[in-house]
């Protein structure tokens, strides 16, 4: 079964940055698009942007657009979310998930979520 | 951005009920891109339904979706014991995506 594993929890003081990972169990990786989410606490899903691991495109929510970098690793099979100039109201679990489908945004399969923290 | 609404917010019900969740979205979502989502405490969101009314592999046939254009409905045909949860819809149709604010559905 394809699985996701992300990187552990982090803590991180506000103007950090803080760069999430997202391990693809097989070589499927490739053939597929992921997007990262974030979900703060008590509260709804939040898209941040989707990329292509194939060629590397990316589309970033206009919100995190500055903010967030998405990229790829294809030889670890690896997706990574760096997002900058934290603030207290980036404290949220975030999320990598698989395009079921090319084309189609939505998700078939997600990460265990990483749990980040921002306090001074 | 297209806007996600979902009603009610939360429901309390027994096992057995019949479970009806709406989502209404403020502009027309083309091709029924609209995916419904179940989340359990502390887990990731898991995919149930897409293009509006297909079942998820895996997904127990008591689910089912069904609408278009700005008006959609997850049913659950008999609670289950499993089934207390949140629940999103998420339109697909363009960027950037958005998810509905969820529905709770606890026991009454």
């Amino acid at each position: 079964q394809f699985l996701l594993v992300q990187s552990g929890g982090e803590v991180k003081k506000p103007g950090a940055s803080v760069k999430v990972s997202c391990k693809a169990s097989d070589y499927t990786f490739t053939s597929y698009a992921f997007s990262w989410l974030r979900q703060a606490p008590g509260q709804g899903l939040e898209w941040m942007g989707w990329i292509n691991t194939y060629s590397g495109e990316t589309n970033y929510a206009q919100k995190f657009q500055g903010r967030v970098f998405l990229t790829t690793d294809r030889f670890t099979r690896t997706a990574y979310m760096e997002l900058r100039s934290l603030t207290s109201d980036d404290t949220a679990v975030y999320y990598c998930a698989r395009d079921k489908n090319t084309g189609s945004a939505f998700f078939d399969y997600w990460g265990q979520g990483t749990q980040v923290t921002v306090s001074s | 951005a297209i806007q996600l609404t979902q009603s009610p917010s939360s429901l309390s019900a027994s096992v057995g009920d019949r479970v009806t969740i709406t989502c209404r979205a403020g502009q027309v979502i083309y091709n029924s891109a609209l995916a419904w989502y179940q989340q359990r405490p502390g887990k990731p969101p898991k995919l149930l339904i897409y293009d509006a009314s297909t079942l998820e592999f895996g997904v127990p046939s008591r689910f089912s979706g069904s609408g278009s254009g700005t008006h959609f409905t997850l049913t659950i045909s008999s609670l289950q014991p499993e089934d207390f949860a949140v629940y999103y819809c998420q339109h697909f149709s363009s960027y950037p995506l958005t998810f509905g604010p969820g529905t709770t559905v606890d026991v009454k």
